[in-house]
Order: structure tokens, then sequence, then C-alpha cells
């Protein structure tokens, strides 16, 4: 069965700098995809970015990047020029396109706070 | 586009009273999901469900049950409600033809056992 680990409970940063935020998974598929959700205070699932396995390429949205080491099963999302509504719980999550219904397999999350 | 649609979105339930809660898609999607997220921490599959007709377990299916006799629809019913299923429930789709993409979620729905 494939895990994610997400080692910080908690993080913080200020207003403007750069954080990471870790992400660990174990599978033993080759074909997969990996996500970054944003979850606020309503609860709602915000998808930040994803990363196909394939791909050696890190993915980018904005001020959101990944850094995807497939050897080392790592996949940290680093999120540039924080700002006060960056501030959420952060979920790293795997999607292997061979399990059956291709479901999401969810770490357990960072919650980030912004310091003005 | 309504997406997936969860009701109902909070609920108080007696211990030992029963429910359903309701989901719908309107995207054709093959795929449905119910996930549960307790205080604190990630979503946790319940059941899955591939097609009408066709559902599996999740991690932690004890306690709920579900059906899928159409493509848009997905219930998941709680018989026996405990306390331990206090939690945010989502429910989720997808299509395997939009290889690796968005599984959309609902808005959630907020279930408190007492």
């Amino acid at each position: 069965a494939q895990t994610v680990t997400q080692s910080q409970p908690e993080m913080s940063v200020q207003e403007a700098e750069t954080v990471t935020l870790s992400c660990t998974y174990d599978t033993s598929e080759s074909d997969y995809y990996l996500f970054w959700y944003k979850q606020p205070p309503s609860r709602q699932m915000i998808l930040v970015i994803r990363q196909e396995a394939y791909k050696q390429q890190n993915a980018t949205e904005n001020r959101f990047s990944v850094n995807f080491q497939k050897a080392a099963k790592s996949f940290s999302l680093k999120i540039s020029d924080s700002q006060l509504g960056d501030a959420a719980m952060y979920f790293c999550a795997y999607r292997g396109l061979l399990t059956s219904g291709s479901r999401l397999t969810f770490g357990e999350g960072t919650q980030l706070t912004v310091n003005p | 586009n309504a997406g997936v649609t969860q009701t109902p979105k909070f609920r108080i339930l007696k211990i030992g009273q029963s429910m359903t809660l309701q989901c719908t898609q309107d995207m054709n999607h093959n795929y449905m999901y119910w996930y549960r997220q307790d205080p604190g921490m990630g979503l946790k599959l319940i059941y899955y469900s591939v097609g009408a007709g066709i559902t599996d377990k999740g991690e932690v299916p004890n306690g709920y049950n579900v059906s899928r006799s159409t493509t848009e629809d997905f219930p998941l019913r709680l018989e026996l409600a405990a306390p331990s299923q206090t939690s945010v429930y989502f429910c989720a789709s997808s299509t395997p033809r939009d290889r690796g993409n968005t599984i959309y979620f609902g808005e959630g729905s907020w279930l408190t056992v007492v």
C-alpha cells in the first residue's frame, strides 16, 4: 500500500519570505501523480500544484514550486513571497494510476502560519 | 457548473441514529470517493466506486455502507452512529479518461454525533 508522510505538523513563515513544506511517499508503482492541496478553515480542498512522475522537470505555479526527487521519493513544496492568504493546512497526496479507482492517498498535513 | 454536490452540509446526530449523506456529480465521472477528515488530520478513504454497480472498501469502511445505482449518485450510509464518526465527510469524483488530473471535491459535510 502507498503511504504519504508529512513530517512537519506545523510551520511558520514571515510574510514575503520563503518556506518549504516536506513530503515523502512510498510506492512500488512507476506511473503516478503527486499533488499539494491547500485547505483553509472552510475545509475547501484547493489544488495548488501537481507533478507527473514521468516528468523530470519540477512543476511551478506562480509563487508555488516543487522539488521532486523520484529516487528519494520526496516531494517538497516551496512557497515564495509568502502572503497572509497562504495560511492554511497543506496536504501532500499521491495518486497511483494503476491503483484501483486511482484514488488519492493523503499525508497528515502541515499547518502553515504566515506572520505579518 | 455544479460539480460535486453534497448534502447536508451540517448535521447533528444522536448516538445510535442512522443517516445518509448524499453526493451527486454532473460531470459524468466514473470514479467516485468518500473520504472522512478528523480534526487536525488528513483525509482517509472510506469507500470508492469505479462505476455504477461497483463499490469497494477504502481504509476506514467500518460503520458505513455505500451504493452506486447511477453514475451521478454515490450516497454514504451511516448505521448506528457513534461519537467516533464525528468528522467532516468529503465526496469526490474523477474520470479515468483525464489521466492523472484533478479529483473534484465537494464542499464537505460536517457531522457531529452526540
